[in-house]
């Protein structure tokens, strides 16, 4: 079955980087993308930005350009996220979906990553 | 950026109603619009996607309509398992954008 399975939360000093994994399972790595959203504590979702694990292809969010970067591994299975500069309005639960393109849709989600930033 | 406005954003009500949550854009968004449940805690759940069609696994008592700028999620006939954080997301224009979200509670 698709399984996502993300790398584990991280307290983090305002101005450090972060990086969070994806490791998928359970489907052709290559035929999909992933997508990267995040939750701030008791607020929406957020957009961030997503990678076509074909050919690295990313688009990301306007808000965050020059702060994030995101990769895939395909040997591994594994899709990364390197945020830097965090501040503390980066504290949030960090969530990876699978992403089909052509359907553009998000239908399997990590099971999330905590991010805190704290001084 | 598009924006989504949710309503409503609380909503109370019993075992086996019938509930009807809207999701507005502020500009033309075709029908690439997505429906989510989240429960505390844990990773949003993919309902509805194109705005009308059930991802597979998802009960029929779900259902999804609208295009353009209006659109809303319908559940017919409340489990318990139902009362959740309902997310709405348009997928036409980047950035993808999110509604605020509609709590629902057990009356």
């Amino acid at each position: 079955q698709v399984q996502l399975v993300q790398s584990g939360a991280e307290v983090k000093k305002p101005g450090a980087s972060v990086k969070v994994s994806c490791r998928a399972a359970g489907y052709t790595f290559t035929n999909y993308g992933i997508t990267w959203v995040r939750q701030a504590p008791g607020q929406g979702f957020e957009w961030l930005g997503w990678i076509s694990a074909y050919n690295g292809h990313t688009n990301y969010a306007r808000k965050l350009q020059g702060r994030v970067t995101m990769t895939t591994d395909t040997s591994t299975r594994t899709a990364y996220m390197l945020l830097r500069s965090l501040r503390s309005d980066d504290t949030a639960v960090y969530y990876c979906a699978r992403r089909d393109r052509y359907l553009r849709l998000d239908d399997y989600w990590g099971q999330g990553t905590l991010i805190t930033v704290s001084s | 950026d598009i924006q989504l406005t949710q309503s409503p954003s609380f909503l109370s009500a019993s075992l086996g109603d019938r509930v009807t949550i809207t999701c507005r854009a502020s500009q033309d968004i075709s029908t690439y619009l997505a429906w989510f449940q989240q429960k505390p805690g844990r990773a949003p759940k993919l309902l509805i996607y194109g705005a009308s069609t059930l991802q597979t696994g998802v009960p029929a008592r779900f259902s999804g309509s609208g295009s353009g700028t209006d659109f809303t999620l319908t559940i017919s006939g409340l489990q318990p398992e139902d009362f959740a954080t309902y997310h709405c997301q348009q997928l036409n224009n980047y950035p993808y954008t999110f509604g605020q979200g509609t709590k629902l509670e057990i009356k």
